[in-house]
This record gives C-alpha cells, sequence and structure tokens, in this order.
C-alpha cells in the first residue's frame, strides 16, 4: 500500500535559517505529491504541490521538487521566519483515488 | 467565501454516549473527507464520499462509527457508544475535483471520558 515517511521532529531553527523536512514515499504508479501546513488550532492547509516527476511546487517561500528517482519531495527554504511555526504534512493522492495518505507530520519551531 | 464548516468545535462527552459530528462542505465541491488526527496514529482516512456516495471506508474503524452524506452540502460522523479511544480531532474536508487538492475544516476536538 501506499506511505509517507517524514522525519521526526521537533525542528528548532533561529530566524532566517535554512529549512530542509526530508519527506519519502512508496507508491505504485505516478502520484501526485503534496506539503500541508497546520498552524495550531487550524485545520491543514495546502502549501504546496507537484503532479510529475521533476516538478517543482512552490509557495510563500517553499519549495519542494518531486524526485522519482529517490521516491522524496523534500520541503525547502531559504530563510524561515517565525511565523512558519506550524506542523508541516507530507502526503502523496495515487492515480484514481482522491483521498490523500499523510506523513505523520513535522513540527517546526522558529526562534526568534 | 465560506470554507468547510464543522460543528461542534469542542465535544466532551462521557463513554457510551452518542456523538454526531457534523460537516457543510465548500458549495460546488463533488468530494467530501473525514480524517481523523491523534498523536499517536497522526491523520487517518475514516471514508470519503464523492458525489454524496460513499467510495471508501475501509477506514473507519468499527461498527460504531457511521457516516452519511444525505446531500451535496451536508454530511455526519457518528460514534455509537462511543469510548475513550475515540478522543481525537475529527477533521472533515471537501475537494472540487481532481487528487489531492483537500479544504479542511477547523476541526472537531472530541474527548470522551
Amino acid at each position: 500500500g501506499n506511505s509517507v515517511t517524514q522525519m521526526e521532529g521537533p525542528v528548532t531553527l533561529s530566524e532566517e535559517a535554512f529549512l530542509t523536512i526530508n519527506c519519502t514515499y512508496t507508491a505504485t504508479g505516478y502520484p501526485s505529491l503534496f506539503w500541508y501546513v497546520q498552524y495550531p488550532g487550524e485545520g491543514l492547509q495546502l502549501l504546496l504541490k507537484a503532479t510529475k516527476a521533476d516538478d517543482k511546487g512552490s509557495n510563500k517561500g517553499f519549495e519542494a521538487t518531486y524526485r522519482k528517482e529517490t521516491t522524496s519531495f523534500h520541503l525547502e527554504k531559504g530563510s524561515v521566519q517565525v511565523s512558519d511555526s506550524a506542523v508541516y504534512f507530507c502526503a502523496l493522492s495515487d492515480t484514481g483515488r482522491r483521498a490523500l495518505t499523510f506523513g505523520s507530520g513535522t513540527r517546526l519551531q522558529v526562534q526568534p | 467565501d465560506a470554507g468547510v464548516i464543522q460543528s461542534p468545535r469542542h465535544e466532551v462527552t462521557e463513554m457510551g454516549q452518542e456523538v454526531t459530528l457534523r460537516c457543510k462542505p465548500i458549495s460546488g465541491h463533488n468530494s467530501l473527507f473525514w480524517y481523523r488526527q491523534t498523536m499517536m496514529r497522526g491523520l487517518e482516512l475514516l471514508i470519503y464520499f464523492n458525489n454524496n456516495v460513499p467510495i471508501d471506508d475501509s477506514g473507519m474503524p468499527e461498527d460504531r462509527f457511521s457516516a452519511k452524506m444525505p446531500n451535496a452540502s451536508f454530511s455526519t460522523l457518528k460514534i455509537q457508544p462511543s469510548e475513550p479511544r475515540d478522543s481525537a480531532v475529527y477533521f472533515c474536508a471537501s475537494s472540487p475535483r481532481g487528487p489531492g487538492e483537500l479544504f479542511f475544516g477547523e476541526g472537531s476536538r472530541l474527548t470522551v471520558l
């Protein structure tokens, strides 16, 4: 079956530091890949997505590239801000199935 | 524009009681999902509907859980009888089309004593 593996958190960074959150997946076929963000007390929001190999999704300074050869979709940001503190979820959706399979989430804490 | 609306936001009940969670999806979205979030198990898909028809309910834990979608603008998730291990945040999400672009509600936090 499908699965998503994320790095364990929490990840604690100082403001303006570089962020990487690792995500790898197992799926049949050619899934679409997503990053969602959850701020405290809120539901998840779509951050970015990529639907085929070598696609790069980007939004709000965050980027992730769909790497089929390494089955990865790592999230990066060049300079984090305190307001980026949240839980980040990697997810996939395989062809023909609209429901998402989520990773366990990675909590990011950015200190001023 | 209104997002996905869930009620109640918080529910505290005693073991054995019936719990009903409600969801109004975004107008025009034809897929609706119920997820459960716990610290131990993360986000789990319980059930999803497409055009009001249940497509995949393999994540529903057991017969105590049931979900309905009587029309395109309303869905319920019912737990009867409730147990302490059902304590979690239950999220409803809807999707207009295509894979993965889910719009989540703010969740219903359930505590079963």
